[in-house]
């Protein structure tokens, strides 16, 4: 069983650039959510995607935006970069939305912006 | 809204010594409530889940995990700590409809030998 994949490990960025992030989810799971870990902090609610359809949403602002493909990977980007999107962006799929639902995380994309 | 709070930032405890992490959250009806743990420069490992039943849980790596709904808490134990538990541990909460996960703050955990 594959678990969760992300790439790339590492990015560097200028402010006002734009950012895609992906995410491979575990095999058999259909759903995918996106958190934002700044240094020294817990991870933070971006979206979830649920059978390429946006499922919920956390307090981002639009030019945070994703994707979630028919093999239910999913892209992450993020458009006019500024230096506090600099942090740990951790992608984790899951089997369903909602209910008894547990996520299983990636190792995350560290992305500075400079 | 549901909420988390780790109380304690930063935890110093000697090897082979028990570990406590305490968590509490604020949610309107039955949570479900989870505990991760993340080593430096990684993604964060489920160690145990609650959604139901027997209050007391048993997870990965000898840990367990007590829900007290009077208390509104969700503690984490081991009886005896190896120096491979040193990692920030995050206890998340989730409601019954969509995925929203909520995680505390965390709580750096330093094993000294």
């Amino acid at each position: 069983e594959t678990g969760v994949t992300q790439s790339p490990t590492h990015l560097i960025k200028t402010r006002g650039q734009q950012v895609t992030l992906r995410c491979s989810s575990q095999s058999g799971h259909n759903t995918v959510s996106w958190y934002q870990q700044a240094l020294g902090q817990g991870p933070q609610f971006i979206f979830q995607y649920y059978r390429e359809e946006e499922n919920g949403r956390g307090n981002f602002p639009p030019r945070f935006s994703g994707l979630q493909f028919p093999n239910y990977s999913s892209e992450l980007n993020v458009n006019a970069l500024e230096l506090d999107d600099s942090a740990l962006y951790l992608c984790a799929s899951s089997s369903g939305a909602g209910g008894r639902e547990t996520q299983y995380f990636g190792p995350g994309t560290r992305l500075l912006v400079l | 809204a549901q909420s988390v709070t780790q109380p304690d930032i930063h935890i110093t405890v000697s090897e082979g010594a028990s570990l406590e992490l305490r968590c509490n959250y604020s949610y309107g009806a039955t949570p479900y409530l989870f505990w991760y743990v993340q080593s430096p420069g990684q993604g964060l490992q489920l160690l145990l889940k609650y959604f139901s039943g027997d209050t007391l849980v048993q997870g990965i790596k000898g840990f367990e995990a007590e829900f007290k709904r009077s208390q509104s808490s969700f503690n984490l134990r081991k009886p005896s700590v190896h120096w491979s538990d040193a990692a920030e541990y995050f206890c998340a909460v989730k409601g019954d409809s969509w995925g929203k996960f909520q995680f505390g703050a965390g709580t750096q955990v330093v094993v000294t030998p």
